[in-house]
């Protein structure tokens, strides 16, 4: 079995700071990692994902993301955010590359001006 | 949302009545699943399908039953809703268990 632990369910932040949104994960077996985001009112959309290679992982909004293995985490971060980064960020883990995933609880980001 | 339509969006229903959600794709994906978000909880797979009238069980799905007769749709009922199965219900959809997968927009239940 896996499980996904987001160690902060609320992050404000004020615009233009860095902000990293924290993940830990545990499981038997090698796993890959997502990062997804829940703009108000929508689905889901990926926003990054680790399945293997160089363990930084960028996205193209500018969110970038490091698999540790020693550590089983996969931090979420972004060196500048803007008020439209506001949303709540979901970091999953799947046995398979793409579905049948397991979430953390989310970390909702608040962008203020 | 990749072709991904649920229906209804919105429902408010008492406890003890039935209730059927649905997802309709026009992707052609084989698989697709059924979450439910609650706060604090994340996002929890409640029964999944992989192909027509092949349908698997998730961590929760304990009171939810869920059918497949078309690739395109796929179905969840609550037999008899409860005060606990109020949630937000997404359905997503892959091409395969190697591949992204797509999340609809959600259904908001409420069960009085």
């Amino acid at each position: 079995a896996q499980s996904v632990t987001q160690l902060d369910s609320q992050v404000p932040v004020f615009e233009e700071a860095p902000v990293e949104l924290r993940c830990n994960y545990s499981s038997s077996v090698s796993v890959y990692l997502f990062w997804y985001v829940q703009y108000p009112n929508q689905g889901l959309q990926l926003l990054l994902k680790y399945l293997s290679g160089s363990t930084l992982v960028e996205s193209i909004n500018g969110f970038e993301a490091e698999f540790n293995k020693s550590q089983t985490s996969f931090h979420l971060r972004k060196p500048s955010v803007h008020i439209s980064d506001t949303a709540e960020y979901f970091c999953a883990v799947s046995k398979t590359s793409g579905s049948r995933l397991t979430f953390g609880e989310g970390t909702q980001l608040t962008v203020n001006p | 949302d990749a072709g991904i339509t649920q229906s209804p969006r919105h429902k408010v229903t008492e406890t003890g009545t039935p209730v059927t959600l649905r997802c309709h794709q026009t992707e052609n994906h084989r698989y697709m699943y059924w979450y439910r978000q609650d706060p604090g909880h994340g996002l929890r797979l409640i029964h999944y399908s992989y192909g027509v009238k092949d349908t698997d069980k998730g961590e929760v799905s304990d009171g939810y039953s869920v059918s497949r007769s078309k690739t395109e749709d796929f179905l969840l009922t609550l037999e008899s809703a409860t005060s606990s199965q109020t949630s937000v219900y997404f359905c997503a959809i892959s091409a395969d268990l190697d591949t992204e997968a797509f999340f609809g927009q959600g259904t908001r239940l409420t069960v009085v």
